[in-house]
């Protein structure tokens, strides 16, 4: 059974960078022809899709966050990266990482997510 | 972006009762590329309905999908008291894919 967990700092400051990585359990994240996501909730915008990683290391990020996203594979650690720079009080969320089949796919596997609050 | 609007935003009902929760689509969505999920406190979305009408894996035959163009629906045949949450709809026709704000159904 597929699992993801999310960890990284729970605080960041305004104008630094986010740093978040989805470990995956229960299956490889080279085996199969998957992609994977990032989507943040909070309560001022709901849920965002921010960009997704397909196996290959090919990316796609959502137009409203694309200059500040960077999505990267670590194959060896079977992990996955988020990396969103100049945060600020906007950026505030629960980020989930989550897998999807093909790039416009719903998405069928979740991490918990993790609460990320951007202050000083 | 398609912008997707579900109503209401909250239904009041008590278990046992049907739901009706709406997703209309500031486009018509190509395909039948709708997705439901329910989201419970402190919990992550979870993956209820794909391409408008096909149930994912482990979801009860009360939860069912339909719709096309721009108007879609989700019902819950029998309100059961776990099915007490939040529902958003997604679209994955369109690049970036979007999620509706959400509808809240609460025990009556």
């Amino acid at each position: 059974q597929l699992q993801l967990q999310e960890s990284g700092p729970g605080l960041v400051k305004p104008s630094e960078t986010l740093s978040l990585t989805c470990t995956l359990s229960g299956a490889s994240i080279s085996s199969s022809n998957y992609y994977w996501g990032w989507i943040r909730q909070s309560p001022g915008k709901g849920l965002e899709w921010i960009g997704s990683i397909h196996y290959s290391g090919s990316t796609s990020y959502n137009p409203s966050l694309k200059s500040r996203v960077t999505i990267s594979l670590d194959r060896s650690k079977n992990q996955f990266s988020l990396q969103l720079t100049s945060v600020t009080a906007a950026d505030t969320a629960v980020y989930y990482c989550a897998r999807h089949w093909w790039l416009e796919s719903y998405f069928d596997y979740w991490g918990q997510g993790t609460l990320v609050a951007v202050s000083s | 972006e398609v912008e997707l609007t579900q109503s209401p935003g909250t239904l009041s009902l008590s278990p046992g009762e049907r739901a009706t929760l709406s997703c209309r689509a500031s486009q018509s969505i190509s395909g039948h590329y709708l997705a439901w999920y329910q989201q419970k406190p402190g919990q992550a979305p979870r993956l209820l309905i794909y391409d408008v009408s096909s149930r994912a894996a482990g979801i009860p035959d009360r939860f069912s999908g339909s719709g096309s163009g721009t108007d879609f629906t989700l019902t819950i045949s029998r309100l059961a008291p776990e099915d007490f949450a939040v529902y958003y709809c997604q679209q994955y026709g369109s690049s970036p894919k979007t999620f509706g704000q959400g509808t809240k159904v609460e025990i009556k």
